[in-house]
């Protein structure tokens, strides 16, 4: 089992449509979890960080569920501008004792059309 | 300001070449990393430097070499590379390592191994 799945697809959606995208992680002990968008051959960049409480920025929700291991991505009222790879990010131990690493999902595609 | 540079932005290098890679952020974090993308593909994690010490190495070949001259500076040495080499080469930056903070990326080098 990968240490974090994500759906590649791509999603094709027309524009001002929601849209969900979730991610699971393997190790329990994880510690933190993010989001980010990356366009093509550019870098990834920060869209949000994801709590326990669940958080919200503009259009874009994330939440976490620790129970069942898995983080989510819900983007409302899609643009054209959303079109992009999203990339689910976790910070869990690494086998060397005492560190943490970030692990990268393999990404989903999104293409909003108009 | 949240920026991480890197250079050059592409590099063309031949298999017997030595050239280095360069990344630099004033932001005062502490944990720098070095990652490799192929297309299609997520950000694959190849060193960590903590507090300018080496954290973790992914089992990365001998001939791609770090450095961390210091807090603000990471350096990438390449030397006898092949082609399958041939990526994006991603820097990061995050507050700390083993804390919940968000890493920030650098642009890239986009570096082709002929």
């Amino acid at each position: 089992r990968k240490e974090v799945e994500q759906d590649p697809g791509p999603f094709n959606v027309p524009e001002g449509a929601t849209v969900a995208f979730n991610c699971t992680y393997s190790n329990s002990a994880s510690q933190s979890f993010f989001w980010y968008r990356q366009d093509c051959r550019k870098e990834p960049k920060l869209l949000m960080s994801v709590y326990s409480s669940g958080n919200e920025d503009g259009r874009f929700t994330a939440q976490l569920n620790r129970a069942s291991q898995y983080i989510s991505l819900l983007i409302r009222d899609s643009k054209l501008s959303d079109s992009a790879t999203y990339l689910c990010v976790v910070n869990m131990p690494a086998t060397t004792s005492g560190t943490y690493k970030y692990i990268f999902g393999t990404g989903t595609r999104l293409k909003v059309l108009a | 300001d949240t920026e991480v540079t890197q250079t050059p932005k592409h590099l063309v290098m031949g298999m017997t070449n030595k050239k280095s890679l360069k990344c630099e952020q004033h932001m005062g974090h502490r944990a720098m990393y070095w990652y490799k993308q192929k297309a299609k593909k997520p950000p694959e994690l190849m060193f960590v430097y903590s507090y300018e010490k080496l954290s973790i190495n992914e089992s990365v070949p001998s001939r791609f070499s770090p450095e961390c001259p210091n807090s603000s500076l990471l350096n990438l040495h390449l030397h006898a590379l092949q082609p399958e080499d041939s990526a994006l080469y991603l820097c990061a930056s995050s507050q700390e390592e083993q804390s919940s903070y968000e890493q920030y990326f650098g642009p890239g080098t986009r570096l082709t191994v002929t």
